[in-house]
């Protein structure tokens, strides 16, 4: 059982350049959320999905899609990666009322 | 929408000291609480939770309390060992509807166990 695998685990852009977060989790969840952890601001809710096709806004969705075509998938993308979307960024799901299961981060850095 | 604040953001103990961190939230509907503790360069780990229906809970040297009418909920440490150095992260959340689980996390706090 893998729970939630994100990749890749680290990655270094150029402005302007394109990319996407995969996470899967195989635990049959309805809930995804993506969030970046910056140093002093904890773990900010980036967009999360309450189920396969549908995807919602959170605290800093600004530069960032994503998509939910499959039940076990949320992607995250930026389309066009700026310097302070350096980050960490972890993908979370849930089985609605209850904890969250993270996986083990992806660490971005944008040149 | 919901606003956790978490305090102190770090905290240094002795071993076998107890460490105690609290978090207050804003939104009166928030009715689940997890604790997360995130080791150096790996991911958030729930330790423990409690439910707005629970006013204690207790699991080995980790316990959490919850005071509804004062909207704060605490983290108590008790006999700390260095293994307990990591940062950690209080939430809240409010039952589906639109909030959709979303857990809204604190600012962390950085436990420095000292031997």
């Amino acid at each position: 059982n893998a729970g939630v695998t994100q990749t890749p685990k680290f990655r270094v852009l150029k402005t302007g350049q394109s990319m996407t977060l995969l996470c899967a989790q195989d635990m049959n969840h309805e809930y995804m959320y993506w969030y970046r952890q910056d140093p002093g601001m904890g773990l900010r809710l980036i967009h999360y999905s309450v189920g396969e096709g549908t995807t919602a806004k959170g605290e800093v969705p600004d530069g960032y899609n994503v998509s939910r075509l499959k039940k076990q998938n949320f992607l995250l993308g930026l389309e066009s990666a700026a310097p302070s979307q350096t980050s960490v960024y972890f993908c979370a799901s849930k089985a609605g009322f209850g904890p969250g299961y993270f996986g083990e981060g992806s660490w971005l850095t944008v040149v | 929408g919901e606003n956790v604040e978490q305090h102190p953001s770090t905290l240094s103990v002795q071993e076998g000291d107890s460490a105690v961190i609290k978090c207050t939230y804003s939104d009166s509907a928030s009715n689940y609480f997890p604790w997360y503790k995130q080791e150096l360069g790996k991911r958030p780990q729930l330790i423990i939770d409690i439910r707005s229906n629970v006013g204690e809970k207790k699991d080995q040297r980790i316990a959490v309390t919850l005071n509804k009418t004062a909207k704060h909920f605490s983290l108590h440490i008790t006999e700390t060992q260095p293994e307990d150095s990591a940062v950690y992260f209080c939430a809240a959340s409010r039952p589906g509807g639109t909030s959709y689980g979303k857990l809204t996390f604190g600012q962390g706090t950085i436990l420095t166990v000292h031997p």
